[in-house]
């Protein structure tokens, strides 16, 4: 149950993209459709914006999008926006019913 | 509308116990699976436990096998964690939230537990 890999920061301009990726194993992302990303702002609960990989909940901006390819899933946030400035985590699936958070990304907005 | 409110955090000793509470409303709570995830201070998410929506089965990160049980009141809409033989990396806000699709949709506001001599 080690958590997946995700880089410390990533940061664009408003109105540019940003793409966080997400890295496990062929024992939890490369083996489910099940990842899923959150945004976290500070003091806050974490927000559900992509799950089953590419499905965005109702309410969430079509500027977020997911995707994955082998053992390595991708959120991309397009036209970012100040509001977007905030830490995100994915997670997957990974067996007999447990779950593996990635380590985190911080997205500033420059 | 949905709320998850969780209580019952506070200061525990290295060793002791401590049950944290879930208090569901806006939905039906009988048909969701449930989940209790932690955060440490400074880090990252981490889920701990889930539990299936008639409470017959549950499962459990490692780190806390034999020593956290989860469980719910149907009846009273509430999701349990119950933690024993607590440690200082235990410390950490925790929050419920329903379980579905493999994500977590809908999230408490978080309790903190702090273990500490």
């Amino acid at each position: 149950q080690s958590a997946l890999t995700q880089p410390p920061s990533a940061s664009a301009s408003p109105g540019q993209s940003v793409t966080i990726s997400c890295t496990g194993t062929s024992s939890d992302i490369g083996s489910y459709n099940t990842v899923s990303w959150y945004q976290q702002h500070p003091g806050k609960a974490p927000k559900l914006m992509i799950y089953e990989v590419t499905k965005r909940p109702s309410g969430v901006p079509d500027r977020f999008s997911g995707s994955k390819s082998g053992n390595m899933a991708s959120l991309t946030v397009s036209g970012l926006q100040a509001e977007d400035e905030a830490d995100y985590y994915c997670s997957s699936y990974a067996a007999s019913v447990t779950y593996v958070f990635g380590t985190g990304t911080k997205v500033t907005v420059l | 509308e949905v709320q998850l409110v969780e209580s019952g955090g506070g200061l525990v000793q290295p060793g002791g116990s401590l049950r944290v509470s879930c208090a569901a409303s806006g939905f039906s709570f009988n048909s969701y699976w449930m989940s209790w995830v932690r955060q440490a201070p400074g880090e990252g998410l981490e889920w701990v436990a889930n539990i299936k929506p008639d409470g017959s089965d549950t499962y459990y990160v490692d780190s806390v096998k034999g020593r956290f049980t989860i469980s719910r009141d149907n009846a009273e809409n509430s999701l349990y964690l119950q933690m024993n033989s607590l440690r200082a990396d235990d410390t950490a806000v925790y929050y419920c939230a329903t379980s579905a699709s493999h994500s977590w949709s809908y999230w408490g506001q978080g309790t903190l537990v702090t273990v500490s001599s």
